[in-house]
């Protein structure tokens, strides 16, 4: 067990639709990340936050969003939604820097476009 | 972050010691190998990381070689929870920074 909760675990939706994918980093990790991960294809960073603050950005869609709030917990927002969009999304923590750098991973959540 | 450079499969007998290579040619001084692993479909799981030296912890041993141009996972006595997609990221360690996935190698443990 990482720390990292993810939910759901599982979900099942209709093109064009919006969903919500909820992540709470382990006990006090400031850096919250989320990653996508299509069918047979590798793990693509989206975005960073860190103690609330956007950090990083990667390959992350312009339908997407994210935030995290006071409490560190962060949301995944996808939006007008796509078969192709259909993938596993990972979320992961790190802590203070001076740490061993190492990212802790959730279980991911599952999405499908139907 | 420095390129990594892995075979894309291999296959290892259970109960062999299984090497996974790794080349990290363009490495800078200031950058770590981390080695983390991915179980089908499950997050992804921190193994090893290491500088120059060598390390070894209660998973795997993570051997570099002198020039640091490349380096060998090895896990000692390889087991079926074993099976999994391997991945070597070259990073400057630092606490909060993104990790950066390449393929990774999808290791096969024979019984």
């Amino acid at each position: 067990d990482s720390g990292v909760t993810q939910t759901p675990k599982h979900l099942i939706t209709a093109t064009g639709q919006r969903v919500t994918l909820r992540c709470s980093p382990r006990s006090g990790d400031l850096s919250v990340y989320w990653y996508q991960q299509s069918l047979d294809q590798g793990l693509q960073f989206l975005i960073q936050y860190y103690n609330g603050e956007e950090r990083a950005k990667g390959n992350i869609l312009e339908r997407f969003s994210a935030q995290q709030f006071p409490d560190l917990h962060s949301e995944l927002n996808l939006s007008s939604l796509e078969l192709g969009d259909s993938a596993l999304y990972f979320c992961a923590s790190s802590g203070l820097a001076g740490n061993t750098g190492e990212l802790f991973f959730g279980e991911g959540s599952r999405l499908t476009v139907l | 972050d420095a390129k990594t450079t892995q075979p894309p499969s291999m296959d290892c007998a259970e109960g062999r010691a299984a090497n996974l290579p790794c080349n990290h040619s363009t490495i800078s001084g200031n950058e770590y190998v981390y080695w983390y692993r991915q179980i089908h479909s499950q997050g992804p799981q921190y193994i090893i990381h290491g500088l120059k030296n060598n390390e070894t912890n209660e998973m795997a041993s993570l051997i570099i070689t002198e020039d640091r141009k490349s380096s060998t996972l090895i896990l000692p006595h390889a087991t079926l929870r074993d099976t999994a997609v391997y991945y070597c990221i070259v990073r400057v360690r630092l606490g909060n920074e993104k990790l950066t996935f390449g393929t990774g190698t999808r290791l096969t443990i024979i019984p």
